[in-house]
């Protein structure tokens, strides 16, 4: 079965800096792997997603993530973090035949200091 | 579209009682799951329909929770009796179909003292 690994808890970046979330999952071939974005009090939002194709993917707010089959890793990235990007984010890993269980990492909270 | 719907936003019930979570999916969704998530154990998913036929529950944690799905837009989540350790964020999400990018709505918080 699929799993994910996302390795910080908490990340602090200062508004302007750039950002980086790790995220690692486990399957035994090119899984379809999601990143989500929760704010406070409010449910998951897609921010991009990767079934096939291009490793880069863009996605919604200027974020991008990179697909390395070779590290099993899917990080998320952002040139330029802006206050309201403070928030819980989710690397989710999915099978790709037929149904399998969307699997959530555990998230890492970012927090945007001034 | 509105989204997904869940209603209530936040519950609080005493130890013992009924609750019941209720979601509407996108229109024209066939398929629809509904996750739990706490601190402890993050975002799991409890159960899956797909076109109102439950497909997955092996999530479901025991007896005590029981979801239906009537028609293609109402689900409900209900767990009798509630107990303390029941105490989460209930999201319901909805899909084109199985393996379709997931859309969730904003959450029930329930709170059972």
């Amino acid at each position: 079965a699929q799993s994910v690994t996302q390795p910080d808890i908490h990340i602090t970046v200062s508004e302007g800096a750039s950002l980086e979330l790790r995220c690692n999952y486990s399957y035994g071939a090119t899984p379809y792997l999601f990143w989500y974005v929760q704010s406070p009090g409010q449910g998951l939002q897609l921010l991009l997603k990767y079934f096939s194709g291009d490793t880069l993917v863009q996605g919604i707010k200027g974020f991008e993530a990179e697909f390395k089959r070779s590290q099993s890793s899917f990080n998320l990235r952002k040139p330029s973090v802006h206050w309201s990007d403070a928030a819980e984010y989710f690397c989710a890993v999915e099978g790709n035949t037929g149904f399998q269980k969307l699997v959530f990492g555990t998230g890492t909270r970012l927090l945007v200091s001034p | 579209d509105a989204g997904v719907i869940q209603s209530p936003r936040h519950e609080v019930t005493e130890m013992g009682q009924e609750v019941t979570l209720r979601c509407k999916p996108i229109s024209g969704h066939n398929s629809l799951f509904w996750y739990r998530q706490t601190m402890m154990r993050g975002l799991e998913l409890l159960i899956y329909f797909n076109n109102n036929v439950p497909i997955d529950d092996s999530g479901m944690p025991e007896d005590r929770f029981s979801a239906k799905m009537p028609n293609a837009s109402f689900s409900t989540l209900k767990i009798q009796p509630s107990e303390p350790r029941d105490s989460a964020v209930y999201f319901c999400a909805s899909s084109l179909d199985a393996g379709d990018i997931q859309y969730f709505g904003a959450g029930t918080r329930l709170s059972v003292l």
